[in-house]
C-alpha cells in the first residue's frame, strides 16, 4: 500500500510531441504528489507538485493531472524538446509524515 | 545562495575503510535525507532526520551511521560493514511540518571503493 508504481520505464518522442507519464498509488492517505526531474550526474529538482484537491496543475509547459477516483497521476510535456531529455520521477506523501514515496523513474529522450 | 552542498564531488576509497560524506544546508529546513542511487536506479532511503539529535532509519540503513548536531548539517558515514557501497548519494532537504512537502536536493557525491 505503500508502494508508487510508475510507467513506462523509459520513452522515446520525437521534438515537439507530448511525452505522459503515468503513476499509480494505493495508499489513499497520501495528500501531496511532486515530480522530479533528475539529469545525468545531477541530484533530482522539484519539478511541479499537486494536491488531490485538484485534478490539474500547469507551471510553463508541465502539467499534472490528477485522478482522485482512479488514485493515478500523471506529467505531460507540452512541446517537448531535447533539453527535457532526463530521468523523471513521480512520488507521494502524507502530510503527517516526512517521507516521500518514490516511483522507480522514467528515461525519457526527446529526439531532435 | 540558498541550497544544500554536498562535499566532495568524487570520493575514492579503498575496501574496508569507513568514508564521511558531508551535507550542508542554509534553507532553514527541519527535514534532512540521505539517499542512495544505484545506476538505471531509483532513489532509497537510508536515514532521516526530523528535528536536531533525533533520526530514523530509511529502508537501507545496514552499514550506514549518521549524526543530527546541528540543523544545517547531516553528515553520513559509510562502514566498512557496507557490502556494496559504490553508489551515487543524495542528501535532501524539506522545510518541515505545515510547509509543502516537497524536498530539495543536493548535487550528490559519487563513491567509488575498490
Amino acid at each position: 500500500q505503500q508502494q508508487v508504481k510508475q510507467s513506462p520505464q523509459s520513452l522515446i518522442v520525437q521534438k515537439g510531441g507530448i511525452p505522459i507519464i503515468n503513476c499509480a498509488y494505493e495508499n489513499t492517505a497520501f495528500d501531496y504528489f511532486p515530480w522530479y526531474q533528475q539529469f545525468p550526474g545531477k541530484g533530482p529538482a522539484l519539478l511541479i507538485a499537486i494536491r488531490p484537491d485538484v485534478s490539474e496543475k500547469k507551471e510553463g509547459r508541465f502539467t499534472i493531472s490528477f485522478n482522485k477516483s482512479a488514485k493515478q497521476f500523471s506529467l505531460h510535456i507540452m512541446d517537448s524538446q531535447p533539453g527535457d531529455s532526463a530521468t523523471y520521477f513521480c512520488a507521494a506523501s502524507r502530510r503527517s509524515n516526512y517521507q516521500l514515496i518514490w516511483g522507480a523513474g522514467t528515461k525519457l529522450i526527446i529526439k531532435p | 545562495d540558498g541550497g544544500i552542498t554536498q562535499s566532495p564531488k568524487y570520493l575514492f576509497r579503498k575496501e574496508g575503510q569507513n568514508v564521511t560524506l558531508s551535507c550542508e544546508q542554509n534553507l532553514n529546513h527541519d527535514a534532512m535525507y540521505w539517499y542512495r542511487q544505484d545506476p538505471g536506479q531509483g532513489l532509497r532511503l537510508i536515514y532521516y532526520s526530523q528535528i536536531v539529535n533525533d533520526f530514523q532509519k530509511g529502508d537501507i540503513a545496514e552499514g550506514y551511521s549518521v549524526s543530527r548536531e546541528k540543523k544545517e548539517s547531516f553528515p553520513l558515514t559509510v562502514t566498512s560493514a557496507q557490502k556494496n557501497p559504490t553508489a551515487f548519494y543524495l542528501c535532501a532537504s524539506s522545510p518541515g511540518t505545515g510547509q509543502p512537502y516537497g524536498q530539495y536536493f543536493g548535487p550528490g557525491t559519487r563513491l567509488t571503493v575498490t
